[in-house]
């Protein structure tokens, strides 16, 4: 699976978007990004995926860029419930022993601010 | 709520003690996932089974062992516990096997605390 990078930490106002970033520079073309959130030792909350589209649901969007080597999850409107650890996963079917394997890094801690 | 269920909530144990960790799929789903997260581990893969048999597997110790029931459920067996095996243990389901676009949905977790 691709590596991916993604800021510690960041802040928003409640009411304002939340825009995440993630880097995945040696994305392949077959690979998906998926994006979980955790808040406070829940267990992690799938929020979307993509391939190369922009995808959008009740959640959040998810823009990819055209070279699919970064992508942004936006939350249009944050909520004090939406402080969460944000992960960015690249999947792939590479198929083996790891078949259905989540590569969870440490993620974006989102603090959302009244 | 994602429709994964895990029991129990809480465990508090003793070093070199067996414990069992349990797993209801979402209704339908096929895949079970187990994954551990410690504080200095992060989430880490330890082991998917799909349709009883098991399919994928991550860096999960010998004295480690899981299973999935006709019924579909799965059961996490740790035994000879030590005191690094403190940590969150959850569950995850997905519809299929595991391919890229098989979404897996989280359960609550089992917090684990080994004496």
């Amino acid at each position: 699976d691709a590596k991916t990078t993604q800021p510690t930490s960041m802040d928003c106002a409640e009411g304002r978007a939340a825009n995440l970033p993630c880097n995945h520079s040696t994305i392949s073309g077959n690979e998906y990004v998926y994006w979980y959130r955790q808040i406070h030792s829940q267990g992690p909350q799938y929020i979307i995926h993509g391939l190369k589209n922009n995808e959008t649901n009740e959640m959040a969007s998810l823009i990819i860029t055209e070279d699919r080597k970064s992508s942004t999850l936006i939350l249009p409107h944050a909520t004090l419930r939406d402080t969460a650890v944000y992960y960015c996963i690249v999947r792939s079917n590479a198929g083996g022993t790891s078949y259905g394997k989540l590569t969870f890094g440490q993620g974006t801690i989102l603090t959302v601010h009244p | 709520d994602s429709g994964v269920t895990q029991t129990p909530k809480h465990l508090i144990t003793a070093t070199g003690q067996r414990v069992t960790l349990r797993c209801s799929p979402r209704s339908g789903d096929l895949s079970v996932y187990w994954y551990q997260q410690s504080l200095d581990q992060g989430l880490q893969f330890l082991i998917q089974y799909y349709n009883g048999e098991e399919r994928a597997k991550g860096n999960i110790l010998e004295r480690f062992s899981a299973q999935q029931f006709p019924d579909l459920h799965s059961e996490l067996n740790l035994s000879s516990l030590e005191l690094g095996d403190s940590a969150l243990y959850f569950c995850a389901s997905s519809v299929e096997g595991g391919g890229v676009t098989d979404t897996q949905y989280f359960g609550p977790g089992t917090r684990l605390t080994v004496l």
